[in-house]
């Protein structure tokens, strides 16, 4: 049974395109994260949400919006998808407390094209 | 702020030789370290945590590391390589709360037969 899952897997698209990429964890953690590993495998951190709330948001540019409707859920959503957007997505989740290891989704390959 | 400096974007060893890759960090409080596995086009898997308390910490997979103070370091090493363990492998480092991982660049580990 799947702990942290995304989809879709793979997600090709043309720039100007919305789209959205679902995560949901079934491990009843209360923290949910969005990475997003570039080209070169660096890996960084997007946004935090814990308990439904905003808790982190990096310098993301503003077309990109995290949705949690519940707390097993955080959807990303992006709008007007540029060349720059293409990476791999990744969701994740944890326990409150620094202590507590984030599980990841198996991430989402973004291409725009 | 805390970051994490990991020697060597590439480490290549003979199957059946020690593994060492290396992970240093820099963080104003005493931080929990955590190093990650990546196989190709897969998630991100934990190997092992350190938190409080014992400095030799045991993971998965034969995978140990040990938490240095005086050197802030924390190098993740097998005894014995296996093919199995090529992979990408990532350090990070966390402060309390529900602060979101700061990862290394990564270190891509070739076992060669």
């Amino acid at each position: 049974d799947t702990a942290v899952s995304q989809t879709p897997k793979y997600l090709v698209t043309q720039m100007g395109n919305d789209k959205s990429i679902k995560c949901e964890q079934n491990l009843g953690h209360d923290t949910m994260y969005w990475y997003k590993q570039d080209s070169k495998k660096f890996l960084k951190i997007m946004f935090s949400y814990n308990n439904k709330e905003l808790i982190i948001n990096e310098t993301v540019p503003n077309r990109f919006s995290p949705k949690s409707p519940d707390k097993a859920h955080l959807n990303l959503h992006i709008n007007s998808l540029e060349l720059g957007d293409s990476a791999v997505y990744f969701c994740a989740s944890s326990q409150e407390g620094g202590r507590n290891e984030q599980y990841f989704g198996p991430g989402t390959r973004l291409t725009v094209t | 702020a805390q970051s994490v400096t990991q020697l060597g974007s590439h480490v290549s060893v003979s199957e059946g030789a020690l593994v060492l890759l290396r992970c240093n960090y820099s963080s104003s409080v005493p931080p929990y370290l955590f190093w990650y596995v990546q196989y190709p086009n897969q998630g991100l898997q934990l190997l092992l945590k350190y938190t409080t308390g014992a400095t030799l910490v045991k993971g998965i997979n034969g995978f140990e590391a040990e938490f240095k103070k005086s050197e802030t370091s924390f190098h993740l090493t097998k005894p014995s390589a296996h093919m199995s363990d090529a992979a990408e492998y990532f350090c990070a480092v966390r402060l309390s709360g529900n602060t979101p991982l700061v990862f290394g660049k990564g270190t891509r580990l070739s076992v060669i037969a």
